[in-house]
Parts: structure tokens; sequence; C-alpha cells
């Protein structure tokens, strides 16, 4: 089994529609949590954090269940720049050591 | 601020040469720098973590006499492939920690594609 599991797509999304997803994880002592972008062919980018309480940042929201061991990300009013692959990271230890999801993709049309 | 560069870029080589990668923080210092491997629709794998002036640390089916980093200075980790052939052809990705810890933000280099003939 993935350390970090998610469903790889490829959702496709109607301009300004909503759409979520998840990502599980295997290592119940992992301690923080993260949602990278990746565009094709470029390094992965820092999305946003999430945390236990569940966070949000302009059209993205993240949520945590700790007790399931997943992830989730939802994001609102889809635009066409929306479209990339999304990277579920898991932070596994001490010194930053990180676990990657292979990614979902995302494809926003017009 | 937080700029990790990579260089080369790209880079195509015959089979059997070394290509040596170079990562950089243009503007803090990275207590710790990871090297990381991600070929077609995968997931970025970590390769190693490398600390400044100590050896690095290899994950587990990575050979460290084939995959050498040298972390000289808190601004530079190089990786080196010794020998590459085909089947290493991949997209090299670092990244920098400027903390230590779980809570040190990792800021990614744009990445190097390895081609090997």
């Amino acid at each position: 089994r993935k350390e970090v599991e998610q469903d790889p797509g490829p959702f496709n999304v109607p301009e300004g529609a909503t759409v979520a997803f998840n990502c599980t994880y295997s290592n119940s002592a992992s301690q923080s949590f993260f949602w990278y972008r990746q565009d094709c062919r470029k390094e992965p980018k820092l999305l946003m954090s999430v945390y236990s309480s569940g966070n949000e940042d302009g059209r993205f929201t993240a949520q945590l269940n700790r007790a399931s061991q997943y992830i989730s990300l939802l994001i609102r009013d889809s635009k066409l720049s929306d479209s990339a692959t999304y990277l579920c990271v898991v932070n596994i230890g001490s010194w930053g050591k990180l676990q990657f999801g292979a990614g979902t993709q995302v494809v926003v049309t017009p | 601020g937080a700029v990790v560069s990579q260089h080369p870029s790209w880079v195509i080589c015959k089979s059997g040469t070394s290509v040596k990668i170079e990562c950089r923080s243009l503007d803090f210092q990275a207590t710790t720098m990871f090297w990381y491997r991600q070929f077609p629709k995968q997931s970025l794998m970590l390769m190693a973590t490398s600390n400044e002036g100590s050896k690095a640390t290899y994950e587990q089916g990575v050979e460290k006499d084939k995959f050498l980093i040298n972390h000289a200075s808190l601004t530079l980790s190089t990786l080196t492939v010794t020998s590459a052939h085909p089947e290493d052809s991949s997209f090299y990705i670092c990244s920098a920690s400027r903390g230590a810890g779980a809570s040190g933000e990792q800021f990614f280099g744009p990445g190097t594609r390895l081609t090997v003939l």
C-alpha cells in the first residue's frame, strides 16, 4: 500500500464549478500536511498547509481528518488557471522528510 | 525571498557518463536540502536528505555510490549521477529547508530533466 494515495483523475471541471478530492495517508505519526500544485514539467509549488481545524485560502479549502487519515482539498469557482496536478504531501518525521502522493489532475474547461 | 535554483535545467548525456546537478539556495541558508526524482505520471520520490557538513542520508533502494551528494555549504548541494544509464533518465528536483525539523518549509528548485541516451 502506498504511503500517500490519491485519485489520479483527471477531474474535468467546468469553469466556475466546484471540485473536491481527497488523499489518504497511512502513517498515523504524520505530523504536518500540505497541498502542492504542480504544472506540467515544472517543480511543485506550495498551495497551502493543512491544519487540524481546516483552513481556507481564497477559493481553496483544506480539511484534515486525523481519525480517518485523510486530507481534502476543495476548489470553488474554478478558473482555467487552476488546471494542474495537485499533490498531497505529508511530513513523516523529523528533518522535514516529505512523502508525496502521485497527484490528482484537475482540468478546468471553458 | 526563498528562491532555490538548479543547474542545469536539462541535460542529455551518453550512457556511462557522469552528470552533476547543482542546487543553490539564493537568498537564505539551507540547513537541509533534499533530492527527489520524479518519473512521468508518478509522485516525487525522496532520494536523499543532505545536511551541510555531514554525509547524506539515503532512502531505501537508492544507491549512494551511484548518486553522490555533496553539501559543502549552507547554500549549495550537488547531486552527481555516476555512470548514468537510460533508466536514470528522470526529472530530478531539489528542495531546501530554512529551518530544522517538521516546521521547516521546503522550497523547491525548478528541476533538472536528465535524458541518458
